[in-house]
């Protein structure tokens, strides 16, 4: 199994662009989420799924859109990218609600 | 809004000694919380994961424990080894759905 898979590993964008980060997991876990992690602090909770056609904000929003039409996909679309959109974005996954969350390796994104 | 702190930011030790990392928050009806490790450039790897009801938790060489009423949680790692550098981070599941997490310790062991 590989678990939480995410593409691409790093990416460079100019301001203004947009792009979907991918994320799948084979774990069948109906739980999926989209974190941010910018130096200095703690990840941030961007949007989140509790199963397919279901999806909620998190702290930290604006400027992202996510579907979930799949148990195994969760992508992240950056609509018009910023530099303040520079930082590392891990995908995670969980069985349910409380249990434990298994990450991704990240995609590291940098707009210019 | 639930707030999560870990101290020390940063610790360095020599092998073979047993460590303490804190972390607290300040809201106390939570779900669980968990102890994360992270590796340079890699992604995170759960450690333990204690349930709110349960007072710790222990796997190998570490041992975590939670008091919910005074909103704190430590992790305990007995005989540091080289291998257990990496920075560990804190997260409050308070909903069962979104995790809050502090923004971590970086752990340097000596050989």
């Amino acid at each position: 199994n590989a678990g939480v898979t995410q593409t691409p590993k790093f990416q460079v964008l100019k301001t203004g662009q947009s792009m979907t980060l991918q994320c799948a997991q084979d774990m069948n876990h109906e739980y999926m989420s989209w974190y941010r992690q910018d130096p200095g602090m703690g990840l941030r909770l961007i949007h989140y799924s509790v199963g397919a056609g279901i999806t909620d904000q998190g702290e930290v929003p604006n400027g992202y859109n996510v579907s979930r039409s799949t148990t195994e996909d969760f992508p992240l679309r950056l609509l018009s990218a910023a530099p303040s959109q520079t930082s590392v974005y891990f995908c995670a996954c969980r069985s349910g609600q409380g249990s434990e969350q298994y990450f991704g390796p990240g995609t590291r994104l940098t707009v210019t | 809004k639930q707030e999560v702190t870990q101290i020390p930011a940063a610790l360095s030790v020599p092998e073979g000694e047993n460590l303490v990392l804190n972390c607290s928050f300040t809201d106390s009806a939570i779900y669980n919380l968990q102890w994360f490790r992270q590796d340079p450039g890699k992604g995170l790897t759960s450690l333990l994961l204690i349930q709110s009801s349960q007072r710790e938790q222990t796997s190998g060489r570490l041992n975590a424990s939670l008091d919910k009423s005074s909103g704190r949680s430590t992790l305990y790692i007995a005989a540091s080894q080289p291998g257990d550098s990496a920075t560990y981070l804190c997260a409050v599941d308070q909903y069962g759905n979104k995790l809050v997490f502090g923004a971590g310790t970086i752990l340097r062991v000596k050989s």
